[in-house]
C-alpha cells in the first residue's frame, strides 16, 4: 500500500528567506509524485508534477522539487518566499498502474514580513 | 470554462438528515473524486469514479453513496447524516488516470449537529 508522511506541519518563515518542505513515499511500484497548493478557502491546485525523466522538477511561482528514489522523498524548495506563498502545501502520490492519489496530511507555510 | 463547480457551498444538517451534494465539470473529464479534509489529515478519498455509469468506493465510503449518470456530474449522497460527517468536502475531476493532474473545485463546507 502506499502512503505519504509529510514530515513538517507547520513552517514559519520570514519573507525573501528559503523554504523546504518535506515529503517522503513508500509505495512497492513506480510511482508520480505531485505537490498541490491550497490558499485560504479554496480547492487545490497543482504547482509541479514528476512523471519521469530528470529527477528535478520546476513549477509555477518558483518552486522546484527533486525526485529522490533511493530516500524515497519529493521535497518541495523555494530559494525566495513571498508573503503571497502563505497556504497550505499538499504532496501526493499516485501508482503507475492505478486508479487514486494519496495526499499527505498537509504543510501549512506562514510567511512573516 | 467554469471548470470544476460544487453546490452548495455551505450547509448545515441536523443529525438523521439527508442531503446530496452536486459537483459538475466542464473540461469532458473521465475520472472524477470526492474527497474530504479534516484538519491535520489531508484529503481522503470517499469515491471515484472512472467514467459514465461507473463508481467505486475509496478510503472513507461509509456513509456515503454516489451516482455518475452523465459524465460531467458526479453526486455525493448523504443518508443519514451524522457529526463525524462535519468536514470540507471537495470534488475533482481528471483527463484520465493517475498520470493527470486533478483540478478541483472549490468546496463545500458541511456541519451536522
Amino acid at each position: 500500500a502506499q502512503s505519504v508522511t509529510q514530515l513538517d506541519s507547520q513552517v514559519p518563515v520570514f519573507e525573501e528567506a528559503p523554504v523546504e518542505l518535506r515529503c517522503n513515499y513508500s509505495s512497492s511500484v513506480s510511482v508520480y509524485l505531485f505537490w498541490y497548493v491550497q490558499y485560504p478557502n479554496q480547492g487545490l491546485q497543482l504547482l509541479l508534477k514528476y512523471l519521469s525523466g530528470s529527477t528535478l522538477v520546476k513549477g509555477i511561482n518558483g518552486f522546484e522539487a527533486e525526485f529522490n528514489k533511493s530516500q524515497t522523498s519529493f521535497h518541495l524548495r523555494k530559494p525566495s518566499v513571498h508573503i503571497s506563498d502563505t497556504a497550505e502545501y499538499f504532496c501526493a502520490v499516485s501508482n503507475t498502474g492505478g486508479f487514486k492519489t494519496i495526499f499527505g496530511a498537509g504543510t501549512r507555510l506562514f510567511v512573516k514580513a | 470554462n467554469a471548470g470544476v463547480t460544487q453546490t452548495p457551498k455551505f450547509r448545515v444538517l441536523k443529525t438523521g438528515q439527508s442531503m446530496t451534494l452536486l459537483c459538475a465539470q466542464d473540461m469532458n473529464h473521465e475520472y472524477m473524486y470526492w474527497y474530504r479534509q479534516d484538519p491535520g489529515m489531508g484529503l481522503r478519498l470517499i469515491h471515484y469514479s472512472v467514467g459514465e455509469g461507473t463508481t467505486a468506493k475509496g478510503e472513507v465510503p461509509d456513509g456515503y453513496n454516489v451516482s455518475r449518470l452523465k459524465k460531467q456530474n458526479f453526486l455525493l449522497g448523504l443518508e443519514s447524516a451524522a457529526p463525524s460527517q462535519t468536514s470540507v468536502y471537495f470534488c475533482a475531476s481528471s483527463y484520465a488516470g493517475p498520470y493527470y493532474e486533478q483540478y478541483f473545485g472549490p468546496g463545500t463546507r458541511l456541519t451536522v449537529t
